[in-house]
């Protein structure tokens, strides 16, 4: 199955700094990159999404970039704010819906 | 109101019972999942199907059964055999297609005592 690795797994920044958190995957048929965010306690809901035939993407303060040959894509968060304090997943798709998220990045804003 | 309804949100289970975890989707969605969480841990697949009547095995399909009769729902056992079932489970669906957005149910606590 997809081998999925996310760093760190623990990132920490001050408010109005900026976080990127990258996700490696084995599979390289994976075709779909999205990234989801998870409150405590709460369910995971996407946030931003990339498809293989593009590069990047970027809506508001949330940008996916995409390295198809190096087999990663990343999360970048810009002008953090401390309600971007969650855990955030990586789950490139494998298999035709069978889904496989990353261990996961907990990510901290200090007012 | 469309979505992913899970029942219920907490239970708890004795040691040796069987529980069955209720998901239902009115999303029109053919591909349904199921996710283990541990706390402070990532998301781990159970099982999952594609098309009604039919399902595979994820990562850590040990103790745990599904079905999938209908096409909104898709109920989870937790069974006797699965010797730590204490977690968070969630409930996803999606349509068929590949590259499609996940969708999660709210979660379900189990607690065995």
């Amino acid at each position: 199955g997809e081998n999925v690795e996310q760093h760190p797994s623990t990132l920490s920044v001050q408010e109005g700094d900026s976080a990127v958190i990258k996700c490696t995957y084995s599979d390289s048929a994976s075709n779909y990159f999205p990234w989801y965010k998870q409150e405590l306690g709460k369910r995971p809901q996407l946030i931003i999404d990339i498809r293989s035939n593009v590069g990047e993407k970027k809506d508001q303060r949330i940008a996916v970039t995409l390295n198809k040959t190096a087999k990663h894509f990343s999360l970048h968060i810009t002008e953090t704010q401390p309600e971007d304090s969650a855990v955030y997943f990586c789950a490139p798709l494998y298999n035709n819906n069978d889904m496989r998220f990353g261990a996961g990045t907990r990510l901290t804003v200090k007012p | 109101d469309g979505g992913i309804t899970q029942s219920p949100k907490y239970l708890f289970r004795k040691e040796g019972q069987n529980v069955t975890l209720s998901c239902e989707q009115n999303l029109n969605h053919d591909a349904m999942y199921w996710y283990r969480q541990d706390p402070g841990q990532g998301l781990r697949l159970i099982y999952y199907s594609q098309i009604v009547n039919d399902f595979q095995k994820g990562d850590i399909a040990e103790g745990y059964s599904v079905s999938r009769e209908k096409k909104e729902s898709f109920p989870l056992t937790v069974t006797s055999a699965q010797k730590n079932p204490t977690a968070f489970y969630l409930c996803a669906s999606s349509m068929a297609s590949s590259g499609n957005t996940i969708y999660f149910g709210e979660g379900s606590w189990l607690t065995v005592v």
